[in-house]
């Protein structure tokens, strides 16, 4: 596609429940990224995938937190029983490679736990 | 471990005046500096990249400066323009890894 498409683009789920974000990168771009940025607070890295392997996971918060990505296409984040403090907006980009080229980023899911 | 700071959560300039926004990083492991731009419900877009072996990289009405040895750089926008209001974001990396994020500075352009 174009751009980096992002769903769904907002997200209400109970607390205790499990979510899952998806990710869909620009095609031919190997290398992917999940950020998020809490109400306030800059962008925090969670996990980049190069390929369909995830050289660093560094970011992941919790055990709660996993992602995959199938081939250099479609990712998925996935958080189990969902807590307040996961309330975010989880950003993907996608790059031709690891490199300088910059990120192209999604417009992000809105998550809010209640 | 803040590696990347935006010590100004926000900055008001006057349309048609310089707009000069900072950054502080602490990890002398950084060889490329970029800049990012954000629209309220919109992901950041890349706006002007720098590497550590310049101190100065220009496009058009944007400018970054780094300064290695005091490890700092800026972005200067001039003139400003009511579309540069956006939150500006400044990023960092080594070694072709993942970019670390500072938290961002607010910038509104005022008429």
């Amino acid at each position: 596609g174009a751009g980096v498409s992002q769903s769904p683009s907002n997200k209400v789920t109970e607390k205790g429940k499990d979510v899952e974000l998806r990710c869909d990168p620009i095609s031919g771009h190997t290398a992917l990224y999940w950020y998020r940025q809490r109400l306030g607070q800059g962008l925090e890295f969670l996990i980049y995938f190069q390929g369909n392997s995830a050289p660093d996971k560094s970011g992941l918060p919790s055990d709660r937190f996993s992602a995959e990505r199938t081939g250099e296409s479609v990712s998925t984040l996935t958080i189990q029983r969902t807590q307040q403090e996961d309330s975010a907006v989880y950003l993907c980009a996608s790059s031709l490679d690891t490199g300088v080229y910059g990120y192209t980023f999604g417009s992000g899911t809105r998550l809010t736990v209640v | 471990d803040q590696q990347v700071k935006q010590n100004s959560p926000s900055l008001s300039v006057q349309e048609g005046r310089i707009s000069i926004l900072n950054c502080d990083y602490t990890n002398s492991m950084f060889d490329y500096f970029l800049w990012y731009k954000k629209y309220p419900a919109e992901g950041p877009t890349f706006l002007i990249s720098i590497s550590s072996i310049k101190d100065k990289n220009e496009d058009g009405r944007f400018t970054v400066f780094l300064n290695k040895s005091a490890k700092h750089l800026s972005l200067h926008i001039v003139p400003s323009q009511p579309g540069d209001s956006a939150v500006y974001f400044c990023a960092a990396m080594w070694g072709a890894q993942k970019l670390v994020f500072g938290q961002g500075t607010r910038l509104t352009i005022n008429p």
